[in-house]
């Protein structure tokens, strides 16, 4: 039974600059949130996609978008990077119906922006 | 707005010995939900346990146990015969249900051989 997968695990990118990054949730799961964590900080909460909608979004700007996919994979987009968008940006997946804060996670992207 | 607040950033226990890691948080909901997360150095977090808050049992799984002190709003991590592979980062975080997890910044957990 695979877990989450997320790709590509780390990506350097230059300031202004655009990415995207992946997520297949694990199987049975159809709801997928995303975090960012900061070096030594906690993961915060960027949003949260259930049936190609976004449900829950946290105090992120524009710049950051999302998308779900029929088979309930999800994108993250980050437009226009800056230098504080270096994170490790966690995918985590759940049942919509399922427990209350039972998360899978992958294992994570990098993001380098220089 | 749900807050958790983990004040210990670094902790070390010797391998097979007891270790309490704490956590405060603040939240105006009556209905929420505590949990404790760990991420290894491989990065991908796990859940370790989990208490609801309506529950006044404190919420056990293996050599992993809370001590929830409601009306402290305390919920600390009790990590008894720690193993090497316990070594990592905890951390703490709550829900009220409807809500997603906020996280506290977590405590690096050191086990000395």
């Amino acid at each position: 039974d695979a877990g989450v997968t997320q790709s590509p695990t780390h990506l350097i990118k230059t300031r202004g600059q655009q990415v995207t990054l992946r997520c297949s949730p694990k199987s049975g799961h159809d709801t997928v949130s995303w975090y960012q964590q900061a070096l030594g900080q906690g993961p915060q909460f960027i949003f949260q996609y259930y049936e190609e909608e976004e449900r829950q979004r946290g105090n992120f700007p524009d710049r950051f978008s999302g998308h779900q996919f029929p088979n309930y994979s999800s994108e993250l987009n980050v437009n226009a990077l800056l230098l504080g968008d270096s994170a490790l940006y966690l995918c985590a997946s759940s049942r919509w119906r399922g427990r209350t804060g039972e998360l899978f996670f992958g294992e994570g992207s990098r993001l380098t922006v220089l | 707005a749900q807050t958790v607040t983990q004040s210990q950033p670094e902790m070390s226990v010797q391998e097979a010995e007891t270790v309490t890691l704490s956590c405060t948080y603040d939240t105006s909901e009556s209905d929420y939900y505590l949990f404790w997360y760990k991420q290894p150095p491989s990065r991908q977090m796990i859940l370790v346990i989990r208490q609801e808050a309506y529950k006044q049992q404190n919420a056990t799984e293996n050599r992993f146990s809370v001590n929830f002190q409601k009306a402290a709003k305390s919920f600390s991590l009790k990590i008894s015969d720690s193993q090497l592979g316990d070594a990592a980062m905890y951390f703490c975080a709550s829900s009220s249900g409807n809500t997603p997890l906020v996280f506290g910044k977590g405590t690096r957990l050191s086990v000395i051989a």
